[in-house]
């Protein structure tokens, strides 16, 4: 069975700081690994994936994500947070065989604070 | 281009009533469907999925049900609404394995 860990429920950081937004999956086999950001009252929207190749993901409004297979870890990094960035993040995975639905983590609820 | 279509953007209903939700698909052929619920603006729980015409996956038994009665459309049901229905509702759509999924924009339900 596959499963995504967002351990945090909540992130804070100072506007122009770095920050990270931590995933930890579980799957039995290659995995697809995505992030997606969601703005109230909105839909998901895509930021980032990995399938296959370098480990380190850029996407979109600055984001990246680095695969560590030895820690089955997927983290959402941005060097630099703006103001904007604050919104609920999903970390999702799929097996690379078969036609299985994403599995998607609870979500981070992101704040970056002025 | 894809586009995804999901209406209506927000519903109150009555216990008891029923309820379509319908979410439609252009720019593509045979997508995967899927019905997601949020609940209290966190995490997703996953609903139903369709690989096709007719073919419906169930993931929890639920006051709900799907049906997609053509390539690029799907349709979330219920005969008869409970207060815990109520939440924000995701269609989405994907195409090869490699791909996540696009998603539309919600439909907010709130049962009263």
């Amino acid at each position: 069975a596959q499963s995504v860990a967002q351990p945090e429920d909540q992130v804070n950081v100072a506007e122009g700081n770095p920050l990270t937004v931590k995933c930890t999956y579980s799957v039995s086999g290659n995995p697809y690994l995505f992030w997606y950001v969601q703005y109230p009252n909105r839909g998901l929207q895509f930021l980032l994936k990995y399938i296959t190749g370098d480990n380190l993901v850029k996407g979109s409004y600055g984001f990246e994500a680095e695969f560590n297979k030895s820690q089955t870890s997927f983290h959402l990094k941005k060097p630099s947070a703006l103001v904007s960035d604050s919104a609920l993040y999903f970390c999702a995975v799929r097996l690379h065989s078969g036609n299985t639905p994403l599995v998607f983590g609870k979500g981070t609820r992101l704040s970056v604070i002025a | 281009s894809q586009t995804i279509h999901q209406w209506p953007a927000t519903l109150v209903q009555p216990v008891g009533s029923p309820l379509s939700l319908e979410c439609t698909v252009e720019g593509t052929s045979n997508p995967n469907l899927y019905w997601y619920r949020q609940a209290a603006g966190r995490g997703l729980q996953l609903l139903f999925y369709s690989v096709g015409i007719g073919q419906i996956s169930s993931e929890v038994p639920q006051n709900l049900s799907a049906s997609r009665p053509q390539d690029r459309q799907f349709i979330l049901s219920s005969k008869k609404l409970l207060l815990s229905d109520s939440g924000f509702y995701l269609c989405a759509w994907s195409g090869q394995a490699n791909y996540g999924y696009t998603f539309g924009s919600g439909t907010r339900l709130t049962v009263v």
